[in-house]
Parts: C-alpha cells; sequence; structure tokens
C-alpha cells in the first residue's frame, strides 16, 4: 500500500476551468501539506492541516481552497485555473506538526493551457 | 520570517567525483533534514540533524549541522550514476506561538557524467 497517495498523477485543462486534487495518507499521522513545485523545482508550502484544522496558509490566491474531511484526507480545489498554476502540487504527511520527516505522494502535474 | 540559502544551484560532476552542497539559515535552526528527489520523481527523506556539530553518515553521504546550528552540508564521495537528482535542505525553525516551521532550500540538481 502506497503511504501517501494522490490523485489524479496528471491533470490537463483550459484556463478557467476548476479542478480538485485529492490525497489520502494511511500512516496515521497527524498533519498534512500540500506543496507546490514549479519549472525551477522550488518547493513552496501552500498549506498545512492538523488534525483536520488549518494551521499554515501561505500567501496563495483564494482560489485555492484546501478541505480536510478527515485527518488522513487533505482535497485541494481550485478555481478558475490561470497559465501560472501548472505545476506539480505535492502532498505530505508528518507524524505530528512539529515532527521531522515529511513523506511525499508521487506528485499531481497540472498543465494549464 | 526564516530564509534558506542553498548552493549551489547546479553541479556536474564526472563519476567518481566528489559532491557538495551547502545550506545556510538566517536563524537558529531546531533542526535541518535532507531529501532527494530523482527525476520524475518526489521528494524522499534522507536524514535529519538535531545537534550542534552533529556528523553522520549514510554509506557515500555524510551530512553536517553547523556549531551554531544555522548552517549544514551535504557530502557524497565518488558519486554515482545513481546519485542524480535534486538534493533538498529543508530547515526547521521556531516560528512562534509554540509552533515550528519547515522551509524548504532550493535545491541543488546534481548531475553525473558516466
Amino acid at each position: 500500500d502506497t503511504a501517501v497517495s494522490q490523485t489524479p498523477k496528471y491533470l490537463v485543462t483550459q484556463m478557467g476551468n476548476d479542478k480538485s486534487i485529492k490525497c489520502e495518507q494511511n500512516l496515521g499521522h497527524d498533519t498534512m501539506y500540500w506543496y507546490k513545485q514549479d519549472s525551477k523545482k522550488f518547493l513552496k508550502i501552500m498549506f498545512s492541516y492538523n488534525n483536520k484544522e488549518l494551521i499554515i496558509n501561505e500567501t496563495v490566491p483564494n482560489r485555492f481552497s484546501p478541505k480536510s474531511p478527515d485527518k488522513a484526507h487533505l482535497n485541494l480545489h481550485i478555481n478558475s485555473l490561470e497559465l501560472g498554476d501548472s505545476a506539480v502540487y505535492f502532498c505530505a504527511s508528518s507524524q505530528t506538526r512539529d515532527t521531522g520527516e515529511l513523506f511525499f505522494g508521487e506528485g499531481s502535474r497540472l498543465t494549464v493551457l | 520570517g526564516q530564509q534558506v540559502m542553498q548552493i549551489p544551484q547546479y553541479q556536474h560532476v564526472q563519476e567518481g567525483e566528489d559532491f557538495t552542497t551547502y545550506c545556510n539559515s538566517s536563524t537558529t535552526l531546531s533542526n535541518i533534514q535532507w531529501y532527494k528527489q530523482r527525476p520524475g520523481g518526489h521528494p524522499v527523506f534522507l536524514i535529519q540533524l538535531v545537534k550542534s556539530g552533529e556528523v553522520k553518515k549514510q554509506k557515500r553521504l555524510t551530512f553536517q549541522f553547523g556549531e551554531a546550528k544555522k548552517n549544514s552540508s551535504l557530502h557524497i564521495t565518488a558519486t554515482q550514476t545513481t546519485d542524480v537528482g535534486t538534493y533538498f535542505c529543508a530547515a526547521q525553525g521556531y516560528s512562534g506561538a509554540g509552533s515550528y516551521q519547515l522551509t524548504f532550500g532550493k535545491g541543488t540538481k546534481l548531475s553525473v557524467i558516466p
């Protein structure tokens, strides 16, 4: 079983559309994250949830809305997609909010045309 | 806020040569982590350093944490083609209100010429 799994792996869509990415972890971790990796490979934190509570909300357009229905799931919904949203989005989890070692999912490559 | 500088951004080496990447923080850190991302893959945790002056080894990889807990390095001896990828440091520092924030460096992309 994959520890952190996210779907879909690839999304290709037109500008202005709305899309969602789902993430699930089966590690029993308390904390989950969304990271964005652009074409230059920079990894930027977007959001973090600890036991379903939002604890990190970096400067991200409000077109991005995370949702955590339970501590094993963290989804990302993006409204009105723009060209600059094209990137690889990684979900990750850690045992607690202050514990090292992030476990990353395989990533979801979003291409906005 | 916490800033993390990682250099170099790129490194091309001949197979068998050594490689080092450096990470510097503007603030004293709680700990530092290192990750490796293979081309087309996802970041994978390598190690965490916590103590001042700590040195850890994993086969040909040597990780160091500075005495002041503000800098770290990853050294690979005698690189192999399997070492190809981007190496990220991730610095964990105190961000106030009883919480810690993890900040990734921009990574060093290692290419190994066979």
